[in-house]
């Protein structure tokens, strides 16, 4: 086990909600990043948060936000929901934002009926 | 531009046997890290072993080792003793220094260990 957790680790929403996904670090972890992993394909840089800052970005619409708090959890969330969206989201922790390496969670499991 | 290229989709090995699974990069960045996550189904990644742009050497985990070769932009996991456990995707990802940290990832290889 890595220490990573996140919840929940399945999640069924409908078309247009909105939906916030939770993501615990390492302890001692600074820097959380998430990304969006389609089914069949690698996953896809979303956004990382350095000591509770956005700190870089990928190719995802504002509709994808998150906040990192002071004990560097943070959070997912995204709002009108679109059937593309079903993914699995996953959560990576690490020190530092230089060639370290990360450790992840297991995932959640979006739908988007 | 695709930066990391993963062309086998699909691998078989015979357990107890050895298996490279093939990954090519591309950066124009002199400094970066290179890595092997391996995903069960469960959907954790799992970190395996890391090679920095700068090491002179071929980086070894255990049963695994990186067949780091820079002119060819090439990065290939060796996979010794193949267990049934080692069933799973693997991907090979990089981190570039001047872009942020994030991960680039491959699309991955699907391993199948056959008893």
């Amino acid at each position: 086990e890595t220490g990573v957790t996140q919840s929940p680790t399945h999640l069924i929403k409908t078309r247009g909600q909105q939906v916030t996904l939770r993501c615990s670090s390492q302890s001692g972890h600074n820097t959380v990043s998430w990304y969006q992993q389609a089914l069949g394909q690698g996953p896809q840089f979303i956004f990382q948060y350095y000591r509770e800052e956005e700190n870089g970005r990928g190719n995802f619409p504002p509709r994808f936000s998150g906040l990192q708090f002071p004990n560097y959890s943070s959070e997912l969330n995204v709002n009108a929901l679109e059937l593309d969206d079903s993914a699995l989201y996953l959560c990576a922790s690490s020190l530092g934002r230089v060639n370290t390496e990360a450790f992840f969670g297991q995932g959640t499991r979006l739908t988007v009926v | 531009a695709q930066k990391i290229t993963q062309t086998q989709p699909g691998m078989f090995v015979q357990e107890k046997e050895a298996v490279t699974l093939d990954c090519t990069y591309d950066t124009s960045d002199p400094s970066y890290g290179l890595f092997w996550y391996k995903q069960p189904s469960s959907g954790e990644m799992i970190f395996l072993i890391y090679q920095g742009s700068y090491d002179q050497q071929n980086a070894t985990e255990g049963r695994y080792s990186l067949n780091f070769q820079k002119a060819r932009k090439s990065a290939n996991l060796v996979i010794s003793a193949s267990q049934l456990g080692d069933s799973a995707m693997y991907f090979c990802a990089m981190r570039e220094s001047d872009y942020g940290q994030n991960f680039v990832f491959g699309p991955g290889t699907r391993l199948s260990v056959l008893p």
